[in-house]
């Protein structure tokens, strides 16, 4: 089965700017959820989608956004770009919402400067 | 607020020995379930084992296994035959109820293993 894939792997933006991030889920799953790790702590809950659907967000502003699409694909939007968004952002699938585990793909590591 | 405690930021261990990794844990909910995930240095997050508070027997998954005791609110990971691949950071986490029957995972700060050969 195909894992998580997460595109690019490493982005360079300057403050200010937007970024878009991409995930494709794992084969069957259709929940995702998108966690930023900053440099040397645990990953933070973003938000999470299901079926298509916003159904969970953690302390971020409105100008961290997202999609879900169809085929379960997501996108992590972040706009006016700040320095301390530096970080690594995973994304996470599952099948459907209940204690199944997160499968996480590799990451992108976002630098703002 | 739930809360996961890791206080041991780097360990080291020799080859082919055990070594505990360490997760203390803070809930008023009766149903939860704790994670533990692997994070080698290309950054993915590796699932490891799982234990629910409800389940009466430790969990285990090949050489992990998680030593869990309900009362003192830890779930310590142990890892047995340590190979030098085993060398990364190990997050505990904890399972957040969210919205109907969502969650989402609290982590730890994480812990440094190191495997000497």
């Amino acid at each position: 089965e195909t894992g998580v894939t997460q595109s690019p792997t490493h982005l360079i933006k300057t403050r200010g700017q937007q970024v878009t991030l991409r995930c494709s889920s794992q084969s069957g799953h259709n929940t995702v959820s998108w966690y930023q790790q900053a440099l040397g702590q645990g990953p933070q809950f973003i938000f999470q989608y299901y079926r298509e659907e916003e159904n969970g967000r953690g302390n971020f502003p409105p100008r961290f956004s997202g999609l879900q699409f169809p085929n379960y694909s997501s996108e992590l939007n972040v706009n006016a770009l700040e320095l301390d968004d530096s970080a690594l952002y995973l994304c996470a699938s599952s099948w459907g919402t209940g204690a199944s585990p997160l499968h996480f793909g590799n990451g992108t590591r976002l630098t703002v400067t | 607020a739930q809360k996961i405690t890791q206080t041991q930021p780097g360990m080291f261990v020799q080859e082919k020995e055990a070594v505990t990794l360490d997760c203390t844990y803070d809930t008023s909910d009766q149903s939860y379930g704790l994670f533990w995930y692997k994070q080698p240095s290309s950054g993915e997050m590796i699932f490891l084992i799982y234990q629910g508070s409800y389940d009466e027997q430790n969990a285990t998954e090949g050489r992990y296994s998680l030593n869990f005791q309900k009362a003192r609110k830890s779930a310590n990971l142990v890892i047995s035959a340590s190979q030098l691949g085993d060398s990364a950071m190990y997050f505990c986490a904890m399972r957040e109820p969210w919205m109907d029957s969502s969650y989402k995972l609290i982590f730890g700060s994480g812990t440094r293993l190191l495997v000497r050969p």
